[in-house]
């Protein structure tokens, strides 16, 4: 299995609301990312995972939250979301070792936060 | 001065054409340099990449970096309609990846 799967594809959520994203990947990488892209830009780096402790966080708002339940799963907890965070949410990952900057992409959740 | 400048888009090429796709970088510090596609609507694919300066071949496609000039080229030969979709360079160092804005190239048949 050669795919980071994420669910949802599609999310409208309102500004109190609280949901989440999933991301899986079964490809034994012990490094996750999630990533921000809004339209017509390139991806912004969140948070990174490594051996599934929190490693790097860009200084993201705490409005979200990152989990790494085991090392096949990434969450994003979102809560309290204002419109500027409609954006398309990319989770990726990379072998442990060797090169880390060989990401493997989900598809991504297209977010609106109305 | 942006740590990774991308030719700005978007480009149109008639199917065959040979594409040249550039970057340039401020950063020392880089040592791997990826490249990404991205069809509307998906996520980014990993294309290819190389390791410091050099050249890398792949079928159709062919990256370069020329680290003493900061320079970063991807060239796709006998260009297919299939290939329309926006290239991101991605140039990485302590564990990060920075994207280029990214240029639209579009293959007319």
């Amino acid at each position: 299995d050669t795919e980071v799967t994420q669910t949802p594809k599609h999310l409208v959520m309102g500004m109190t609301n609280k949901k989440s994203l999933k991301c899986e990947q079964h490809m034994g990488h012990r490094a996750m990312y999630w990533y921000k892209q809004k339209a017509k830009k390139p991806p912004e780096l969140m948070f990174v995972y490594s051996y599934e402790k929190l490693s790097i966080n860009e200084s993201v708002p705490s409005r979200f939250s990152p989990e790494c339940p085991n090392s096949s799963l990434l969450n994003l907890h979102l809560h309290a979301l204002q419109p500027e965070d409609s954006a398309l949410y990319l989770c990726a990952s990379s072998p442990s070792r060797g090169v880390s900057y060989e990401q493997y992409f989900g598809p991504g959740t297209r977010l609106t936060v109305t | 001065q942006k740590e990774v400048e991308q030719d700005p888009g978007p480009l149109s090429v008639p199917e065959g054409a040979i594409v040249s796709l550039n970057c340039t970088y401020s950063n020392s510090a880089f040592q791997y340099f990826m490249w990404y596609r991205q069809y509307s609507r998906k996520g980014p694919e990993l294309l290819m990449y190389t390791y410091s300066s050099g050249n890398k071949e792949d079928g159709r496609f062919t990256a370069q970096v020329d680290k003493s000039s900061k320079y970063i080229s991807l060239f796709i030969r006998d260009s297919q309609p299939s290939d329309s979709a926006t290239y991101l360079c991605a140039p990485g160092a302590n564990s990060k990846l920075t994207f280029g804005k990214g240029i639209t190239l579009s293959v007319r048949p």
